[in-house]
């Protein structure tokens, strides 16, 4: 089934430590993005690129850094997790930024203590 | 800056009935808004997508009605199942150069058998 594909599910993870959160979609779209989503605040746009090769800053980037080197695969690193990083990350895509379709993948708990 | 409001917040229903969730923004210039769909735990499932030439998109039991104007849609249930139970979130997507996606908090709906 088509779709993007997020890892790990959930991780409780040190403060301190360095994190990778992985995100695959198979549908060929040029944009990619990634938001947190926390109880009373919402979805919250963190990093997203445009195509393969470009990267941006979205509303929440600080210690969050991302990278497209190619179509379908679009990591978020945390380099030092801080608690106030706890929450669940959403990987998302669509064929273009300016009126594609959003499609989001299941998600990606993430515990920091 | 954009502002997206869905009101209420919550809205329980007995199963058959038809209902409508309301979605409201702040500036008129969009270049689609989108409806979703989170079951507890689980990500975004894409219902809708309204580009701003567009009036209305239906899906099955759901219709979408976009009036850029007013700053309004609405997400329109027929018969409303228990299945149906999840929480509704309305996205809207801005001009700009950075195309910006602004979520809605969303509303909680409940549909008791």
């Amino acid at each position: 089934i088509a779709g993007i594909t997020q890892a790990p599910t959930s991780q409780i993870l040190a403060a301190g430590r360095r994190m990778t959160l992985r995100c695959t979609q198979d549908m060929r779209h040029n944009a990619m993005y990634w938001y947190r989503q926390d109880l009373g605040l919402g979805l919250r746009l963190i990093h997203y690129s445009n195509t393969a090769g470009t990267t941006g800053k979205g509303e929440v980037p600080d210690g969050y850094s991302v990278s497209r080197a190619n179509t379908d695969d679009f990591p978020l690193t945390l380099a030092s997790a801080v608690p106030s990083q706890t929450s669940v990350y959403f990987c998302a895509s669509s064929e273009r930024r300016q009126t594609g379709e959003l499609f989001f993948g299941e998600g990606s708990r993430l515990t920091v203590l | 800056k954009q502002e997206v409001t869905q009101i209420p917040a919550a809205l329980s229903v007995p199963e058959g009935e038809n209902l409508v969730l309301n979605c409201s923004f702040t500036d008129s210039a969009i270049y689609n808004l989108q409806w979703f769909r989170q079951d507890p735990g689980k990500g975004l499932t894409s219902l809708l997508l309204i580009q701003s030439s567009q009036r209305e998109q239906t899906s099955g039991r759901l219709n979408a009605s976009l009036d850029k104007s007013s700053g309004r849609s609405t997400l329109y249930i027929a018969a409303s199942q228990p299945g149906d139970s999840a929480t509704y979130l309305c996205a809207v997507r801005s001009g700009g150069s950075n195309y910006k996606l602004t979520f809605g908090k969303g509303t909680l709906l409940t549909v008791n058998p």
